[in-house]
């Protein structure tokens, strides 16, 4: 069975510093899709990333980076040059890697991230 | 382009009603997603579509709950007889035809029941 664990329920972090929000998963299946979601008070999911399991570099989407580490099924977000406007919930979630035939996203239980100036 | 739409975005009722959500996705989306999320937690899977096809079902999708997405456009989302137990954000995201393409989220809908 696929899981996700977000050990961090909360982070602070100081205005343009850089911040590390941890992701474990657990999985079976050889191929598989790591997604990484931000969720501000107002309750929309907000996609920030994405790392497939054959991807050999790591992602990166602005000042979004993703430190994916398959051996020791890890993918932790790095967010750089925080902002005020970055204070949410953070999200890990695991699916099917691009080009599979399964659908669900499997989500973590969240890091509730705040930055303070 | 317009996002993922969801209507209503708040939703308070008695238990025992019943509700009905309405979810419009992404225009050339193929695959639209029925997920529910509870206070302190990550949203989970309840169901979702490819075009008018219902593909898979959660075991949480008790038999109070059914969706449908006629014609492979909108869907709805129906919980019979609500119980308090049925509190929660109800989130739609939709995704292009490939699987494991990114789902893309609405803004939710929240149900209180009373």
């Amino acid at each position: 069975a696929q899981k996700i664990t977000q050990t961090q329920p909360g982070m602070f972090v100081q205005e343009k510093e850089a911040v590390t929000l941890d992701c474990t998963y657990d999985t079976s299946d050889p191929s598989y899709g790591l997604f990484w979601y931000k969720q501000p008070s107002s309750g929309e999911m907000i996609f920030l990333i994405y790392q497939g399991s054959y991807d050999q570099q790591n992602a990166t989407e602005g000042r979004y980076s993703l430190n994916f580490q398959k051996a020791r099924k890890s993918a932790n977000l790095v967010i750089s040059a925080s902002q005020l406007g970055d204070s949410a919930m953070y999200f890990c979630a695991m699916g099917a890697d691009r080009g599979s035939t399964l659908g669900r996203l499997y989500f973590g239980r969240g890091t509730q991230l705040t930055v303070w100036p | 382009d317009t996002g993922v739409s969801q209507d209503p975005r708040h939703k308070i009722t008695k238990r025992g009603q019943n509700v009905t959500f309405r979810c419009d996705p992404i225009s050339e989306h193929n695959r639209l997603y029925w997920y529910r999320q509870t206070l302190g937690q990550g949203p989970e899977f309840l169901t979702y579509f490819q075009n008018e096809a219902q593909l898979e079902k959660s075991r949480l999708l008790s038999d109070r709950f059914s969706a449908e997405r006629p014609k492979g456009s909108f869907s709805t989302l129906e919980i019979q007889r609500t119980e308090q137990g049925d509190s929660a954000m109800y989130l739609c995201a939709s995704s292009p035809r490939v699987s494991g393409e990114t789902q893309y989220f609405g803004p939710g809908t929240r149900l209180l029941v009373l």
